[in-house]
């Protein structure tokens, strides 16, 4: 059983710039979550998908965007990078349903200069 | 809106002895409860989870919470801490609506030899 795998493992982009961060699915989910993790903070949730489709989204503004591929593979897109978006970005797979326990991925570590 | 509060920054405890870590919760209908746990450079790792049944929920490493619905806590317990237990330890609820996953900010255990 694969586990959930997230490229790049870190990333340095200036302001302004766009990003996209990959994440691949522990084998058999079907749901993708994306969390940004600031310094010292608890994740936050960025937005869910659920069979390519968006099934639910956190308080982040819409230059944050996302795909959810048929093989359940996800990408996280973030346009306009700002400085405050430097952060630990972390994938999360899971079976469907709430109470299932989610899976998370090694995370991207971003920088914006 | 669903959230979860972890009061103590920082826990110390030595090498055998019992280890609590708490937590608090906040939700609008019956609450999904999770305790992970995340090493350095690493992504979180799931520890256990309350749905329904049993308030004493029994999870993996030896860890264990007791939910307790009138005082709308989850704290976490380890009868026998490891110094290999030091960590950074996130709370997490998830509710129905709008599906996505509220993590505390995260205690800091540290076992000391």
């Amino acid at each position: 059983e694969t586990g959930v795998t997230q490229s790049p493992t870190h990333l340095i982009k200036t302001r302004g710039q766009q990003v996209t961060l990959r994440c691949s699915s522990q084998s058999g989910h079907n749901t993708v979550s994306w969390y940004q993790q600031a310094l010292g903070q608890g994740p936050q949730f960025i937005f869910q998908y659920y069979r390519e489709e968006e099934n639910g989204r956190g308080n982040f503004p819409p230059r944050f965007s996302g795909l959810q591929f048929p093989n359940y593979s996800s990408e996280l897109n973030v346009n306009a990078l700002e400085l405050d978006d430097s952060a630990l970005y972390l994938c999360a797979s899971s079976l469907e349903g709430d109470g299932d326990e989610q899976f998370f991925g090694p995370g991207t570590r971003l920088t914006v200069l | 809106a669903q959230s979860v509060a972890q009061p103590e920054d920082q826990v110390n405890v030595a090498e055998g002895n019992p280890l609590t870590v708490k937590c608090t919760y906040s939700v609008s209908g019956n609450p999904y409860l999770f305790w992970y746990v995340q090493y350095p450079n690493r992504g979180l790792q799931f520890l256990l989870k309350y749905i329904t049944g049993d308030n004493l929920v029994k999870g993996s490493y030896g860890f264990e919470a007791e939910f307790n619905k009138s005082q709308t806590s989850f704290h976490l317990k380890k009868p026998s801490a490891l110094v290999s237990d030091s960590a950074l330890y996130f709370c997490a609820v998830r509710d129905i609506a709008p599906n996505d996953m509220r993590f505390g900010a995260g205690t800091r255990l540290t076992v000391k030899p």
